[in-house]
């Protein structure tokens, strides 16, 4: 699977859009990007998911460039409960060895009043 | 649904004792996993499973076991505790199918302190 590459922390201010890059330079034809975020020391949380169209679902939009090298997790009105480590990560489709995500040091995100 | 269960939330042990964390989850996922995430770090694949009697080593394998009798429960075994494997550990399902979405559940961990 393809290694990524995320600013290691950034703030945003509550009420505002949160933009957190990924760079997967190396992806594959066949690899997805997943986001998790990972709220304080919670389990991880499945956010979304795309393979080159963008995606949005009730929590975040997914925006992968066209050359797939890079994508952009898009939290349109973060709160202070998203204050959170962000998991970008590229994994293969279906997998007959399974699910295996690979998880980097993540972007640490806090949501300021 | 109860989702993905973990006991203990919480353990001490001792250097060279035994113990076992426990796993279950009601969605009938095929796929189970472990991982362990130090402080400040990532998670890091340990051992996982595809189904019932399968199971495979992950990243980090050494010093734990695995086994995998039914669909709902994988139980993780540390055979003789280092202060190396003091950690947080979280147990992972997810469906297997070509369906799948590939999303993990995750469980709500279980942190262990080995003196």
């Amino acid at each position: 699977d393809a290694k990524t590459t995320q600013p290691p922390s950034m703030d945003c201010a509550e009420g505002r859009a949160a933009n957190l890059p990924c760079n997967h330079s190396t992806i594959s034809g066949n690899e997805y990007v997943y986001w998790y975020r990972q709220i304080h020391s919670q389990g991880p949380q499945y956010i979304i998911h795309g393979l080159k169209n963008n995606e949005t679902n009730e929590m975040a939009s997914l925006i992968i460039t066209e050359d797939r090298k890079s994508s952009t997790l898009i939290l349109p009105h973060a709160t202070l409960r998203d204050t959170a480590v962000y998991y970008c990560i590229v994994r293969s489709g279906f997998k007959a060895a399974g699910n295996k995500l690979t998880f980097g040091g993540g972007t640490r995100v806090l949501v300021k009043p | 649904n109860a989702g993905v269960t973990q006991t203990p939330k919480f353990q001490v042990l001792k250097t060279g004792q035994s113990m076992t964390l426990q796993c279950a989850q009601d969605m009938n996922h095929e796929y189970m996993s472990w991982y362990r995430q130090d402080p400040g770090m990532g998670l890091r694949l340990i051992h996982y499973s595809v189904g019932a009697g399968i199971t495979d080593q992950g990243e980090v394998p050494n010093g734990y076991n695995v086994s995998r009798s039914t669909t709902e429960d994988f139980p993780l075994r540390l055979l003789s505790a280092a202060p190396s494997q003091t950690s947080v550990y979280f147990c992972a399902s997810s469906r297997m199918d070509r369906t799948n979405t590939g999303e993990l559940f995750f469980g709500e961990g279980s942190r262990l302190t080995v003196l």
